[in-house]
């Protein structure tokens, strides 16, 4: 079963715009985290935020934030004011349970995003 | 500051080749991992190694097997190369749980 949705293959946004992107995922465990990383073209994996299970607020990194509805299990990556170097693939990704002493990160398919001059 | 390196950042195969794919990182995290990349697909994690000794499978082992080194290194290896095995190839670390994995610049493989 797929434990991480990001249910928009593509999207667009006109610059100076936010723009949500979605992700749910699916655990039963109570501790877990969620990642969301920036792909641009030219491939790297650039880390953008983290939210963990347990915390109280909404994390927030400049232009980021995180709509996290922990009820909905859904964790969702806000971009306020688009750029056109925001425009790359978005990912979403958990962290899994503990076990085997690790703690894998499970990704979810990705968003492209564009953002339109 | 290299953080993790990946080495070759492309390679052509002919199907049947074995090749390593090599990684290092240079920040002295634990924990390891190998993802593969394919299109529409999102990174699905290959292999990874909690710590120097371990190594376990991820969602998409079959065809690979690694070695982790030492603490620093953690290679992939494929015996026999197939074209199913094309794919950017990503080797990350990562230190604790609730921390971002780091990412290598990616290996491009291409299986003829």
């Amino acid at each position: 079963a797929q434990k991480i949705t990001q249910t928009q293959p593509g999207m667009f946004v006109q610059e100076k715009e936010a723009v949500t992107l979605d992700c749910t995922y699916d655990t039963s465990d109570p501790s877990y985290g969620l990642f969301w990383y920036k792909q641009p073209s030219s491939g790297e994996m650039i880390f953008l935020i983290y939210q963990g299970s347990y915390d109280q607020q909404n994390a927030t990194e400049g232009r980021y934030s995180l709509n996290f509805q922990k009820a909905r299990k859904s964790a969702n990556l806000v971009i306020s004011a688009s750029q056109l170097g925001d425009s790359a693939m978005y990912f979403c990704a958990m962290r899994e349970p503990p076990g085997a002493g690790s703690y894998q990160l499970t990704f979810g398919k990705g968003t492209k995003l564009s953002v339109i001059p | 500051n290299a953080g993790v390196t990946q080495t070759p950042k492309f390679q052509v195969l002919k199907t049947g080749q074995s090749m390593t794919l090599q990684c290092a990182q240079d920040m002295n995290h634990n924990s390891m991992y190998w993802y593969r990349q394919d299109p529409g697909m999102g990174l699905r994690l290959i292999y990874y190694s909690a710590s120097e000794g371990t190594t376990d499978k991820g969602e998409v082992p079959n065809g690979y097997n690694v070695s982790r080194l030492n603490k620093r290194e953690f290679s992939l290896r494929l015996e026999s190369a197939a074209p199913s095995q094309t794919s950017v190839y990503f080797c990350a670390a990562r230190q604790g749980k609730d921390t971002e994995a780091f990412f290598g610049q990616g290996t491009r493989l291409t299986v003829v």
